[in-house]
């Protein structure tokens, strides 16, 4: 089935650096992927997502790019806030099941020091 | 507020007893997720619904758990026999369409302990 690991776990920067947190998937078949923010003990939030028939997708600070030859998608934050600090997952949607699911990555911990 | 709830936020519950959690997704989607989540982890896949079709069901989803969506609107999540190790954030979410790429709008979850 769709395997989805995210690099790196935690991730501390100062306030104004960029943020780059990079997922990887096994399932070709996926062409959607989703970037959730989650706050502790909040709901997971959709910050960005892209599709496959894109390269790269920017919204203001965030910006997505996926390579589908490698299996490979990457969340970009630039000028980083404090309001940034969060955990991330990033997700692929699967085409294992009838009409498949979103499988998650183990999500990282983005820590913007002032 | 047109966001997914879910009901009840927390409950504890003493191990082999049964719980259940409602959901309310947002109202014109038609697929309907329920995720479990642990700390440190990201959510996982259970169940989903199209409509009232229940039409995957992960293998986490042991006998002891049952969801339904009789009327296509809201859902229901009863766990029976509940054990320790189920405890986590039950997340219910919602989409639109008829396809896996479409967004997925998370609830707040509802959180179980047993104890």
């Amino acid at each position: 089935g769709e395997n989805v690991e995210q690099h790196p776990s935690t991730l501390s920067v100062q306030e104004g650096d960029s943020a780059v947190i990079k997922c990887t998937y096994s399932d070709s078949a996926s062409n959607y992927f989703p970037w959730y923010k989650q706050e502790l003990g909040k709901r997971p939030q959709l910050i960005i997502d892209i599709r496959s028939n894109v390269g790269e997708k920017k919204d203001q600070r965030i910006a997505v790019t996926l390579n589908k030859t490698a299996k490979h998608f990457s969340l970009h934050i630039t000028e980083t806030q404090p309001e940034d600090s969060a955990v991330y997952f990033c997700a692929a949607n699967y085409y294992g099941g009838s009409q498949g699911n979103l499988i998650f990555g183990k999500g990282t911990k983005l820590s913007v020091k002032p | 507020d047109t966001g997914v709830s879910q009901d009840p936020r927390h409950k504890i519950t003493k191990r082999g007893q049964n719980v259940t959690f409602r959901c309310d997704p947002i109202s014109e989607h038609n697929r309907l997720y329920w995720y479990r989540q642990t700390l440190g982890q990201g959510p996982e896949f259970l169940t989903y619904f199209q409509n009232e079709a229940q039409l995957e069901k992960s293998r986490l989803l042991s006998d002891r758990f049952s969801a339904e969506r009789p009327k296509g609107s809201f859902s229901t999540l009863e766990i029976q026999r509940t054990e320790q190790g189920d405890s986590a954030m039950y997340l219910c979410a919602s989409s639109m369409g008829q396809h896996s790429g479409n967004t997925i709008y998370f609830g707040e979850g509802s959180w179980l302990t047993v104890v």
